[in-house]
């Protein structure tokens, strides 16, 4: 159980185009979903907090005009990375959080990731 | 805000044997919850383990236990009879609540553990 896919796992595009991935929920329906970038061996930076039916919550620092989401059902989120540029290029990873019950917190189950290079 | 630190940029073990994976935090939340992600060279992030800053016991999931010591707000991973399929990047993580909800995860840096035959 607990199992997010993302489409594509890897993409290339020319510069100026717009991108989308979608992360989905396969066996379980989530609320609330995240998406993140990593760039080569670092750590996961939090982009944005996607919760069903309302806008994104966006972290300090990410252009929300630029990186699009959607949430449009329990089991989807989409991220659009408008106008890509070279240095968008980079691992996109999502997470849906599978509820924990009444005491404990949510536990994120995260895709495989996207590997978007911009050329 | 909260932080995480994971000193070892790299550990080596040998295959069957345990180790220790450190990890603290800082934070200023009264109850936060404490997560270990394993990060294959494949990409995909796998959830291992989870411990609740109010939870009286250490949490334990087969071979993996996490060693959660509150007052020196460290959170290490305890793998025991490593196998080469352990040989993974591995992300401590925090969440600012214990209690039920979704909440956003701050990531350490992640150490690089490589299993020896």
């Amino acid at each position: 159980g607990a199992v997010v896919s993302q489409h594509p796992s890897w993409v290339i595009c020319k510069s100026g185009t717009s991108v989308k991935i979608e992360c989905r929920s396969l066996d379980f329906q989530a609320t609330t979903m995240f998406w993140y970038r990593q760039f080569p061996k670092q750590s996961l930076m939090l982009m944005a907090t996607s919760n069903e039916g309302s806008k994104a919550t966006y972290e300090q620092g990410v252009e929300k005009d630029k990186f699009l989401i959607n949430h449009a059902s329990l089991t989807l989120s989409t991220l659009t990375v408008t106008s890509a540029h070279p240095e968008d290029s980079s691992f996109y990873i999502c997470s849906a959080s599978l509820p924990g019950g009444l005491v404990s917190t949510d536990t994120q189950y995260f895709g495989p990731g996207t590997r978007l290079t911009v050329l | 805000a909260q932080k995480i630190t994971q000193t070892q940029p790299g550990m080596f073990v040998q295959e069957k044997e345990a180790v220790t994976l450190d990890c603290t935090y800082d934070t200023s939340d009264p109850s936060y919850g404490l997560f270990w992600y394993k990060q294959p060279s494949s990409g995909e992030m796998i959830f291992l383990i989870y411990q609740g800053s109010y939870d009286q016991q250490n949490a334990t999931e087969g071979r993996y236990s996490l060693n959660f010591q509150k007052a020196r707000k460290s959170a290490n991973l305890v793998i025991s009879a490593s196998q080469l399929g352990d040989s993974a990047m591995y992300f401590c993580a925090m969440s600012p609540y214990s209690g039920a909800g979704s909440y956003q995860l701050t990531f350490g840096k992640g150490t690089k553990l490589s299993v020896i035959p």
